[in-house]
């Protein structure tokens, strides 16, 4: 069975910290997807970022950043120089033969 | 391009009674999840469709819960009778068949509030 942790359950900055999301998770398939998401307080799910598990290459994609360790099981996700707007609840989740399981989420506040 | 739409976005019924909630995904995606999402927690899978036909519905409380995909497009979720503990947020989402790394697009949720 498949499972993801999200350990941290809120998360309060200043804006312009950086901010790192922690997410572990557990399956025995070696094809699997790892997914990040944002859901803002109008309650959609944003899709944020995608990585797939043969692929351990850690990427920028403007303030947004993952480091994803297979040999940890962590795929972390990181906001630079945070913003308010990027205040919301960040999901981390894992897509495996088409089902997407999702952690319990970590709430994240920007403050002013 | 059309997001995956749903309605209503609120509802409030008394516990016993039956709702319904729709989900029109977008167009040409096959893939079709409900979602329930309790307060403080994260999504949980209820459903799941590829074109008409259910691949996974092990989470589904089949007493009282049902769902239909009728032409592989639309589809409704139904709960009948309602209990308290079914107060959550009702999410719908959609993906392209065969694209297993294109990601879930989401919509803004039913919202049932159950008295």
């Amino acid at each position: 069975a498949q499972k993801v942790t999200q350990a941290q359950t809120e998360i309060s900055v200043v804006e312009k910290e950086d901010v790192t999301l922690d997410c572990v998770y557990e399956t025995r398939d070696t094809t699997y997807y790892l997914f990040w998401y944002k859901q803002p307080p109008s309650g959609e799910l944003v899709f944020l970022i995608r990585r797939n598990s043969f692929d351990e290459q850690n990427e920028i994609s403007g303030r947004y950043s993952w480091n994803f360790q297979k040999s940890t099981s962590s795929f972390n996700f990181t906001i630079t120089a945070s913003q308010v707007v990027d205040s919301a609840v960040y999901f981390c989740a894992l897509f495996i033969d088409y089902k997407l399981s999702f952690g319990a989420g970590t709430t994240v506040t920007v403050r002013a | 391009e059309a997001g995956v739409a749903q309605s209503p976005r609120y509802k409030i019924i008394e516990k016993r009674q039956s709702v319904a909630f729709w989900c029109n995904p977008i167009s040409g995606h096959a893939t079709l999840y409900w979602y329930q999402q309790i307060l403080g927690q994260g999504p949980k899978l209820l459903i799941q469709f590829q074109n008409n036909g259910v691949v996974d519905d092990s989470q589904l409380p089949k007493d009282r819960f049902s769902a239909e995909r009728l032409k592989g497009v639309d589809s409704t979720l139904k709960i009948q009778p309602a209990k308290l503990e079914d107060s959550a947020v009702y999410l719908c989402a959609s993906s392209f068949l065969g694209a297993r790394n294109t990601e879930a697009f989401f919509g803004q949720g039913t919202r049932l509030t159950v008295v």
